[in-house]
């Protein structure tokens, strides 16, 4: 059972566009959504997270919006610069601190 | 930040293997993730305190300790051609904010 779900297994966009992510959950019990970024041979990088009393965070280029009735979280990278090809997995925990439940990953590529 | 080893290591099948994590500083909580090619972390253990607490969907051969200075080790007996992956190591405070868990580089596991 595959409680969050990265749909799109990779996104190519030109350097200046927008990226959007996609990530759909199914576990109404889930509080805190958060995105990691990671490139090869590193370990996962942490960008930005929402918890679920919110339903849009900013931090610099990055944003996340959250619709919880339809289970959905999106991440939007803009602009998009060659630096953020890598990829990108949405996780989701039911409390801070708590394990995560991660997606499948979308691989990003940004063409300068 | 927080540092794992080994970072490649090469076993046969049926052999034991010990990978070991220091946590980053003032974090109290340490998990374990798998990464199997091409799919996102799947949680293994959370420790805390010393104390297992929350396992995923992995048998018994998986065992974790969390020691007093908070650095952890992931011990794997009679392994499987399937362990093959990357194994990650994540630390957090016991209260965050954000949900944020902070990962290693990781140790990649090949079972032969």
């Amino acid at each position: 059972d595959q409680q969050v779900k990265q749909n799109s297994p990779s996104l190519s966009v030109q350097e200046g566009r927008i990226s959007i992510l996609n990530c759909d959950y199914t576990n109404s019990m889930f509080d805190y959504f958060l995105w990691y970024k990671k490139y090869p041979a590193e370990g996962p990088t942490f960008l930005i997270s929402i918890s679920s009393i919110k339903d849009k965070n900013e931090d610099g280029r990055f944003t996340v919006f959250l619709n919880k009735s339809a289970k959905h979280l999106s991440l939007h990278i803009v602009p998009s610069q060659p630096g953020d090809s890598a990829v990108y997995f949405c996780a989701a925990s039911k409390a801070a601190g708590n394990k995560l439940t991660f997606g499948g990953g979308t691989r990003v590529l940004v063409k300068p | 930040g927080v540092t794992q080893s080994p970072t490649h290591l090469i076993k046969t099948r049926g052999q034991q293997v010990t990978l070991r994590c220091s946590s980053q500083s003032g974090h109290n909580t340490v998990s374990w993730y798998q990464q199997a090619l091409g799919q996102g972390p799947q949680f293994i253990f959370q420790y805390y305190r010393e104390e297992e607490n929350g396992r995923g969907n992995f048998p018994p051969r998986f065992s974790g300790l969390q020691f007093p200075n908070d650095s952890s080790e992931l011990n794997v007996n009679a392994l499987e051609l399937d362990d093959s992956a990357l194994y990650l190591c994540a630390s957090s405070p016991r209260s965050s904010d954000t949900g944020e868990l902070f990962f290693g580089e990781g140790s990649r596991l090949t079972v032969l």
